[in-house]
Order: C-alpha cells, then structure tokens, then sequence
C-alpha cells in the first residue's frame, strides 16, 4: 500500500526558506504514470496546490507561488522535497504531499495524501 | 476567491441524498473529464472520491456519485451516514497556465 509522509520544521521564521520532505513509501517515485505534489491549506481555509514534479525532475508550479517554490526529487531516497522562499504568515499552512495522477499529458487526481505537516511562520 | 465554485455548505438527514455543486469554466471543468472529489474530516487529510467525473476508487462506497453538466460538476451522496459529515473539495485540471484548481470548498452536515 502506496504511503507518503511529510517531514521538516514546523516553525520558520518570516523571509527565510521553508524546507520540506515527502517520503514514498510501498511503492516505487519512479512510476511512469503519475507526478509528485505539494498541495497547502491555511488554518481554516481551502486547499492551494503548489507544485508537482515528475521523477525525471519534469516540473509543474502554480503560477501565484512558482517566483519562491522548487520543488526537487530524489529517487535514490523515494523521496521528493519542497522549498518556498521568502516567507511570510501568509505562508502559515498545513503542507501535504500527494501522488499526483497524470494522464494523456494532463495532471488529474491526488492519491494518495500523506497526513499532512503544519508550518508555522512566525519569529 | 477559488477558480472552482462551490456552496458553502449543504445538509441533510440521515438517509437522504445531497448534491454539491462545483462550477467552473470552459477551461476546466466544462473543458476536461479531469474533475475530482476529496472528502477531508476535521484534522485529516482529504481523501479522494471521485476522480475522471465520475469513477469510484477501490474502497469508496457507491452512495457516492459523481457527474458533470456543461461547466459544472456535482457530487451526489445517498443514503446519508452520519460519518459523512465533512468538508468536500472538487477539482480539476485546467488548460489556463494554473493547471490545477481546487473549490472553496462545502461543509456537509447530517443533521
């Protein structure tokens, strides 16, 4: 069974850089049908995605955050990484990591989620 | 403001069916069969549905259904269990340079 989970600080002080890994666990990052993403949601709020990227380093980011995120893989680790720049409390967020279906060239559905990680920005 | 929308909330008895609504445009939801459902309970992480409209994955019970109509999708719930209070997000892909775009989100209450 296909698991993901998140990993870092949860406390980052604003305009540094928010650091987090996604661990895939049961099953092989270098599946050829799916993407790797990160998707975010503010205490309260609704869901934001960041940013997915293909074991061969292939990436996609939304538009509003693609200035501050990278998004990186490590397939030796089964392993996919995040990073914002330049923080602020906006930033402030439950982060999640997902297996992320693509198809036909077009990204479709998160499945599975890992339970998620909060991130505080704050000093 | 969320590209995809959504009613705020919705509810219903127990046993009872309910429709959430997710309106969206030509350039996603009316343009794509790449809409998907999320169930996320307080605290958890959501849990897809409905994927591609209308498909069920393993372990998802049938009460839950999905479609689309022009530019919007919805996700149907019969038979109400208590259980199925929650937030439901939709999304889908789009073909603007965002990708990928989520709903507000709904809030289901059995009352």
């Amino acid at each position: 069974q296909l698991q993901l989970q998140e990993s870092g600080p949860g406390l980052v002080k604003p305009s540094e850089t928010l650091s987090l890994t996604c661990t895939v666990s049961g099953g092989s990052i270098s599946s050829s049908s799916y993407y790797w993403g990160w998707i975010r949601q503010p205490p309260g709020k609704g869901l934001e995605w960041i940013g997915s990227i293909y074991y061969s380093g292939s990436t996609y980011y939304n538009p509003s955050l693609k200035s501050r995120v990278t998004i990186s893989v490590d397939t030796s680790k089964n392993q996919f990484s995040l990073k914002l720049s330049s923080v602020t409390a906006a930033d402030t967020a439950v982060y999640y990591c997902a297996r992320h279906d693509w198809q036909w060239l077009v990204l479709g559905w998160f499945d599975p989620w890992g339970q998620g990680t909060l991130v505080t920005v704050s000093s | 403001q969320s590209a995809l929308t959504q009613p705020a909330s919705v509810s219903g008895s127990p046993g009872q069916s309910i429709t959430i609504s997710c309106t969206g445009t030509s350039s996603d939801v009316g343009g794509y069969n790449y809409v998907s459902w999320y169930q996320q309970h307080p605290g958890k992480a959501p849990k897809l549905m409905i994927y591609d409209v209308s498909n069920r994955p393993s372990g998802v019970s049938n009460r839950f259904s999905g479609s689309k109509s022009g530019n919007t999708a919805s996700l149907t719930i019969s038979g109400l269990q208590a259980e199925d209070e929650a937030d439901y997000y939709c999304s889908s892909y789009t073909s603007s340079s965002t990708f990928v775009v989520f709903g507000g989100g709904t809030k289901l209450t059995v009352l």
